[in-house]
C-alpha cells in the first residue's frame, strides 16, 4: 500500500534563517506530488505542484521554493524565513491525471521566531 | 483559474441532528469534486469523491449531490455522532490539470451530544 511521509512534524525558526522540509512517498510511482500550506483556520492553498522529477509548477509567488530531485521525493525549502512562512505545510500526492484524490501527509507545523 | 466557496463557515448540530456543507465553484471544467474531513492538528483525509457524470453519491450516513448546471455541490451527513466534529473541506479540479485541486476554505461542524 501507498504511504507517505513528511518530516519534521514541527519546527521552529527564527526570521531570516533557511528551510527544508521533506516529503517522501512510497508504494507507488510517477505520483503527482504537492505542497500546500494551511493558515490557522483556513483551507488549504496550493503552493507547489509537481507531475515528475525536476519538473515543478509555483502557483502563487512567494518566498519558497520546491525541488524534486527523486521521483518519490518533493522538498520544500527557503533561503531566508519570514514571519508570514509561518504555518501548517502538507505534502500530498496523486497518481494520474484529474479524478483522483490527494493523499496528505501528517504536516509540518512551522513557527517563525 | 478555478474559484471554490465554502458555506457556512461553522455549523453546529445536536447529536442525531443532519448537517449539510455547500460549496460553488466557478470552472465549468472542473468535473471532479472530493471531500475531505480533518481533525484537529492531523492531516486531510478523502470520505466521499463524486465525478461530473453522476448527480448524486452516498456511503452509509455520507452523501454528495451535485448541480453541474448550478456550479455547486454539497455534502450531507444524516444521524450526527460527535466523532463527525471536524473540518470538512470541498475541492473541485479538472482531469487536464495534473490532478490540482483548489480548496475551499472549510466548515467547521461541532456536533454536540
Amino acid at each position: 500500500s501507498q504511504t507517505i511521509h513528511q518530516w519534521p512534524a514541527t519546527l521552529v525558526q527564527p526570521v531570516g534563517s533557511p528551510l527544508s522540509l521533506e516529503c517522501t512517498v512510497e508504494g507507488t510511482s510517477n505520483p503527482n506530488l504537492y505542497w500546500y500550506r494551511q493558515a490557522a483556520g483556513r483551507g488549504l492553498q496550493l503552493l507547489f505542484y509537481s507531475v515528475g522529477i525536476g519538473q515543478i509548477s509555483s502557483e502563487v509567488p512567494q518566498n519558497l521554493s520546491a525541488s524534486r530531485p527523486q521521483d518519490r521525493q518533493f522538498i520544500l525549502s527557503s533561503k531566508k524565513l519570514l514571519l508570514s512562512d509561518s504555518g501548517f505545510y502538507l505534502c500530498a500526492w496523486s497518481v494520474g491525471q484529474g479524478h483522483q484524490p490527494q493523499h496528505f501527509g501528517d504536516g509540518t507545523r512551522l513557527s517563525i521566531l | 483559474g478555478e474559484n471554490v466557496e465554502q458555506h457556512p463557515s461553522t455549523l453546529s448540530v445536536q447529536e442525531g441532528d443532519s448537517a449539510v456543507i455547500k460549496c460553488t465553484y466557478s470552472d465549468s471544467a472542473s468535473n471532479y469534486f472530493p471531500w475531505y474531513k480533518q481533525e484537529l492538528g492531523k492531516r486531510p483525509q478523502l470520505i466521499i469523491d463524486i465525478r461530473s457524470n453522476v448527480g448524486e453519491k452516498k456511503d452509509q450516513r455520507i452523501a454528495v449531490t451535485l448541480n453541474k448546471t448550478a456550479k455547486h455541490f454539497s455534502l450531507h451527513i444524516t444521524e450526527t455522532q460527535p466523532e463527525d466534529s471536524a473540518v470538512y473541506f470541498c475541492a473541485a479540479s479538472r482531469d487536464t490539470n495534473a490532478g490540482k485541486s483548489t480548496f475551499g476554505d472549510g466548515t467547521t461542524l461541532t456536533v454536540k451530544p
